[in-house]
């Protein structure tokens, strides 16, 4: 099976920071990654898929990037909307997709 | 508007049978799978595993198979997640999500809203 690990696993930044989270793979998953932002209290939200694409409607501030093993995605101007937990996914797997244990964004 | 509506909350009792649902809308039913996902109380998410409505093929995390069922009636455009006897551990929210491009660069877009399962005597 393939296992997803995010770092950090918190992190508290200020507004208009740039924040990079990174998550990687234990095998290569090519560019299957997406990544998800769950507010409190909500269903998680698809922001970027595909390793580097942004979902209609999101934001230009989140980017993601990466391939293989190693992913990134960054908010290039940390706003007081995002906060809430990040999680990654892989999807090379159609038998069992897997999420990453997800990064928590506070605003300092 | 592509949405999915999840059925409310359930509070049950351990060894009760329980069967939550997921209705989708504003897109072909058929077209995508379903997948289902468990969120425990303060945890992270985890993928319990998805349906194709065209045909109902399922396919279950190793971590769920046996302990629950996914199954669908795609003339109600509705799929369901149940359980035959639960436990105090299945106290969790479960969100199904529809998974967009199921065989290329699949992701999953929109969820629903989330069931509430509460377990306890």
């Amino acid at each position: 099976d393939i296992q997803m690990t995010q770092s950090p696993s918190s992190l508290s930044a200020s507004i208009g920071d740039r924040v990079t989270i990174t998550c990687r793979a234990s095998q290569s998953i090519g560019g299957y990654l997406n990544w998800y932002q769950q507010k409190p209290g909500n269903a998680p939200k698809l922001l970027v898929y595909a390793a580097s694409l942004l979902q209609t409607g999101v934001p230009s501030r989140f980017s993601g990037s990466g391939s293989g093993t190693d992913f990134t995605l960054i908010i290039s101007s940390l706003q007081p909307e995002d906060l809430g937990t990040y999680y990654c996914q892989q999807t090379y797997t159609s038998s069992l997709f897997t999420f990453g244990p997800g990064t928590k964004v506070d605003i300092k | 508007e592509v949405q999915l509506v999840q059925s409310g909350a359930e509070v049950k009792k351990p060894g009760e049978s329980l069967r939550i649902s997921c209705k989708g809308s504003g897109y072909i039913f058929t077209k995508h799978w379903i997948s289902w996902v468990r969120q425990m109380p303060g945890k992270g998410l985890e993928w319990m595993g998805r349906i194709d409505p065209s045909d109902s093929y399922t396919k279950y995390s190793p971590s769920f198979q046996g302990h629950v069922t996914i199954s669908v009636d795609k003339s109600i455009n509705t799929t369901y997640m149940q359980w035959s006897s639960l436990k105090a551990s299945d106290t969790a929210i479960y969100f199904c999500a529809r998974c967009v491009a199921p065989r290329d660069f699949t992701r999953f877009d929109p969820w629903g809203q989330g069931t509430l399962v509460t377990v306890s005597s």
